[in-house]
């Protein structure tokens, strides 16, 4: 049951790189998400999507983009990496109300931007 | 705006002790709150949740309270263990202004069981 799956687990860009995370469901479900975690603070929703082809901002979207390739898979892209955007990125996926069921966590992406 | 914060953010607590972490929400109109752990250098991990026409929720010792008149959610761990040390967050799922469902997350409590 591989749940949630995030690539890369690590990164360290250069200020002005650019660069895809890569995450994939196999639980079939409809919502998918992306958090970032700075040291010591909760976890901020960067986009969503709460089914294939639809996509939206959450709190923090400035400098990031966001594609729901088909079901399983949501990227996050950061065209232009800058130092502010050193954090843990946690995508996740969630069923749909009906079910009530929990976001499911991979186990992050450790971004460095120097 | 819609928000969910908690009232502490750290907790320290004796082996065996009962713990209590709280978590305030701002929207009225979430239908559905979780609680998860996370122990460090991982994601988080679903504890429990509750649907908000429950008021209380029983699993193997932990107990999530609900309060919707006064927009409260608690979390009690009953004789923690120092596998417990961990943050927790609360979670609340909230309809955006255009109709999808987004889960909006506390600031989460660092609790910390003493041997």
């Amino acid at each position: 049951n591989a749940g949630v799956t995030q690539t890369p687990k690590f990164q360290v860009l250069k200020t002005g790189q650019s660069m895809t995370l890569q995450c994939a469901q196999d639980m079939n479900h409809n919502s998918m998400y992306w958090y970032r975690q700075d040291p010591g603070m909760g976890l901020r929703l960067i986009y969503y999507s709460a089914s294939e082809g639809t996509t939206d901002k959450g709190e923090v979207p400035n400098g990031y983009n966001v594609s729901r390739l088909n079901k399983r898979e949501f990227s996050l892209r950061l065209e232009s990496a800058a130092p502010s955007q050193t954090s843990v990125y946690f995508c996740a996926s969630s069923g749909n109300r009906v079910a009530n069921t929990e976001a499911f966590f991979g186990q992050g992406t450790r971004l460095t931007v120097v | 705006g819609e928000s969910v914060g908690l009232h502490l953010p750290t907790l320290s607590v004796q082996e065996g002790d009962n713990s209590i972490i709280n978590c305030a929400y701002s929207n009225s109109a979430s239908d559905y709150f979780i609680w998860y752990k996370q122990e460090s250098g991982k994601g988080p991990q679903f504890i429990i949740d509750i649907r908000s026409n429950m008021d209380k929720r029983q699993g193997q010792r932990v107990t999530v309270l609900l309060n919707k008149t006064v927009k409260h959610l608690s979390l009690q761990i009953a004789a923690t263990q120092p596998g417990d040390s961990a943050v927790y967050f609360c979670a609340e799922r909230a309809l955006s202004q255009g109709g999808s469902e987004k889960l909006v997350f506390g600031k989460g409590t660092k609790l910390t069981v003493n041997p």
